[in-house]
């Protein structure tokens, strides 16, 4: 099944203290990207990544760092998290050429920052 | 920058009642016009898009058509059911600025039995 995975799903973490979002995707796809969902802003791109190696910030990128080290995989890093970070994360990909082809969700990170 | 404004929820409607959510937005060129639905503790599916002027995009009895004089991209439905209930996002990518899907801010519909 075409899908793309996020892990954890749910996470409750302390100011300072560092964690790692996992994002992976089956479908071969070159773009992938992050977003993150806050009540009355829609959805925020924080990074994307257009191929392995090629990564560029987003509207939101302050406080994030991502890696491509491989194709199918794209973590999301919080080095020192702040409670302004608490926030629904998702993850998303595609085919990098195709401008009207559809973008796939990950089912999402509830991340809760004390 | 491109942008898109949807109508504010939330939007509570009884079973089989007309849906319009109201999209319209801002953007250089000719983007592509997409309507994502986020169910429940879930993460967001494409529910449909469309290309060019006036394309009419359609999926699950949902339509939307694109509006280039009136920069709009209103979602309908003529009858909604219970299992519709959910955050509907109105979202565009632009020709300049195709890395990214912009969003709006998104419109609960609850709908009731």
């Amino acid at each position: 099944e075409a899908q793309v995975t996020q892990n954890p799903r749910y996470l409750i973490t302390v100011t300072g203290k560092k964690l790692t979002v996992t994002c992976s995707q089956n479908m071969n796809h070159e773009y992938m990207s992050w977003y993150r969902q806050d009540p009355g802003l829609g959805l925020r791109q924080i990074y994307y990544s257009m191929n392995v190696e090629v990564t560029d910030k987003g509207d939101v990128p302050e406080g994030y760092k991502v890696s491509r080290k491989e194709k199918r995989n794209f973590p999301l890093i919080l080095e020192s998290p702040s409670p302004n970070q608490t926030s629904l994360y998702f993850c998303a990909s595609r085919h990098q050429q195709q401008q009207g082809g559809e973008q796939f969700f990950g089912p999402g990170t509830r991340l809760t920052v004390l | 920058g491109d942008s898109v404004t949807q109508m504010e929820g939330p939007v509570t409607l009884s079973e089989e009642a007309f849906l319009t959510i109201n999209c319209t937005y801002t953007a250089t060129g000719y983007p592509s016009l997409f309507w994502y639905v986020q169910y429940p503790g879930e993460g967001l599916q494409l529910l449909l898009k469309a290309t060019k002027a006036d394309d009419k995009g359609s999926n699950k009895g949902f339509e939307a058509t694109y509006r280039k004089e009136t920069t709009s991209f209103h979602l309908e439905k003529g009858s909604v059911q219970v299992s519709d209930s959910a955050v509907y996002f109105c979202a565009l990518r632009g020709r300049q600025g195709a890395q990214k899907l912009v969003f709006g801010q998104g419109t609960r519909l609850t709908i009731n039995p």
